[in-house]
């Protein structure tokens, strides 16, 4: 299996509070992405990041940021969270060429009281 | 924009049943098509794929067709089994910046 992995794999934290979630890869892949996922919606893409410190948002981006200083590491920060980004996040990574489609994480499940 | 459709489940069938899961998409230029998989309490696993018009992904028995005339990618299987239970996904990759886009996912469960 592809080296990649989440921390935390549970959360649960409290309105307003910041929390970040951590995507660790070691296959040397470029491109990185977070999605969430909620139920109705499928997966909808957070951020991506094609390089390190080379980030772009994707189509749900506001309230969370991200950064990428190592080609391994992807950072997922929800500055004040908020009940509406209680969901499952899933890390992914891609080679070059998108053809051969994502690796995925295991997934977060955060919850905010 | 690009985007995926896939038929809204729940899909529930007997074990030995066919299945067929249909995806349609719209998007800009040629894509390359995909099906995940995700079983419960996992992340999303790739299931097959296919990279240009007629090409035929395979793989654990399901089977899609890329039909680029009627921008379709429909999943199928033969004869299901229990442990195919899970959520499929639909999902495409466009353009220059490597993303996938997906469709909504259909549940299926496969009763004994």
């Amino acid at each position: 299996d592809a080296g990649i992995t989440q921390s935390p794999r549970h959360k649960v934290t409290e309105t307003g509070t910041p929390v970040t979630l951590r995507c660790h890869q070691t296959e040397n892949h470029r491109y990185m992405y977070w999605y969430r996922q909620d139920p109705g919606h499928g997966l909808r893409l957070i951020h991506y990041s094609y390089g390190v410190k080379d980030t772009d948002k994707g189509e749900v981006s506001d309230g969370y940021s991200v950064s990428r200083s190592k080609t391994e590491d992807f950072l997922l920060t929800l500055e004040s969270a908020t009940s509406s980004q209680t969901s499952v996040y899933f890390c992914a990574i891609s080679e070059s060429d998108s053809n051969y489609g994502y690796t995925f994480g295991s997934g977060t499940r955060l919850t905010v009281v | 924009g690009d985007s995926v459709t896939q038929m809204e489940g729940p899909v529930t069938l007997s074990e030995e049943a066919c299945l067929t899961i249909n995806c349609t998409y719209t998007a800009t230029g040629y894509p390359s098509l995909f099906w995940y998989v995700q079983y419960p309490g996992e992340g999303l696993q790739l299931l097959l794929k296919a990279t240009k018009a007629d090409d035929k992904g395979s793989n654990k028995g399901f089977e899609a067709t890329y039909r680029k005339e009627t921008t379709s990618f429909h999943l199928e299987k033969g004869s299901v089994q229990v442990s195919d239970s899970a959520v499929y996904f639909c999902a495409l990759s466009g353009g220059s910046n490597y993303k996938l886009t997906f469709g909504k996912g259909t549940l299926l469960t496969v009763n004994p």
